[in-house]
């Protein structure tokens, strides 16, 4: 089984729509989560952090849920500048292992 | 957030030789740095983890005697890709580790590299 796991999608959603993907990772002494966005042939820029408490920044939302061991990115009133690749990274040992999922392809139509 | 550069954004070169990139940190010191790879498709792979003044951290499978990577100072970390062959022809991303309450990391704009 792979350390984290996402659906590659793609996703293709009209405009205005509500969004949701997640993120499975295996080994639950993982400590810190994020959610990536990558646009094609660019670097991954952080879109937020991820905790248990939930963290929203406008549009977006993200949720840690330990006990089922995912975390998940909710995106309201999707525009289409939000077509992306969205990667969820999680990370153990402080640093010492660093894992990236495949990543989730969002298509957003007009 | 901060910023990372990497140099060169692009680079061809033939079959046997050896290419440099860099990564730096330019607003921010960062102890720790890493560079992965990605191939088209793919998600990005943790190649090694490097910290300033000591010996990077490779992955399981990454050659550390074709991969050289120096941490020399705060702001910049270096990977050398010796007697480069077509299969690594890729994009390689280095991001550095910004201590901060979110701990997170910030990534360079990628290098492409194409060996002929």
């Amino acid at each position: 089984r792979k350390e984290v796991e996402q659906d590659p999608g793609p996703f293709n959603v009209p405009e205005g729509a509500t969004v949701a993907f997640n993120c499975t990772y295996s080994n639950s002494a993982s400590q810190s989560f994020f959610w990536y966005r990558q646009d094609c042939r660019k670097e991954p820029k952080l879109l937020m952090s991820v905790y248990s408490s939930g963290n929203e920044d406008g549009r977006f939302t993200a949720q840690l849920n330990r006990a089922s061991q995912y975390i998940s990115l909710l995106i309201r009133d999707s525009k289409l500048s939000d077509s992306a690749t969205y990667l969820c990274v999680v990370i153990r040992g402080g640093y010492q292992k660093v894992t990236f999922g495949i990543g989730t392809k969002l298509q957003v139509i007009p | 957030g901060a910023v990372v550069s990497q140099h060169p954004s692009r680079v061809i070169c033939k079959s046997g030789t050896s290419v440099k990139i860099e990564c730096r940190s330019l607003d921010f010191q960062a102890t720790t740095m890493f560079w992965y790879r990605q191939f088209p498709k793919q998600s990005l792979m943790l190649m090694a983890t490097s910290n300033e003044g000591s010996k990077a951290t490779y992955e399981q499978g990454v050659e550390k005697d074709k991969f050289l990577i120096n941490h020399a100072s705060l702001t910049l970390s270096t990977l050398t890709v010796t007697s480069a062959h077509p299969e690594d022809s890729s994009f390689y991303i280095c991001s550095a580790r910004v201590a901060t309450s979110t701990d997170t990391q910030y990534f360079g704009p990628g290098t492409r590299l194409t060996v002929l």
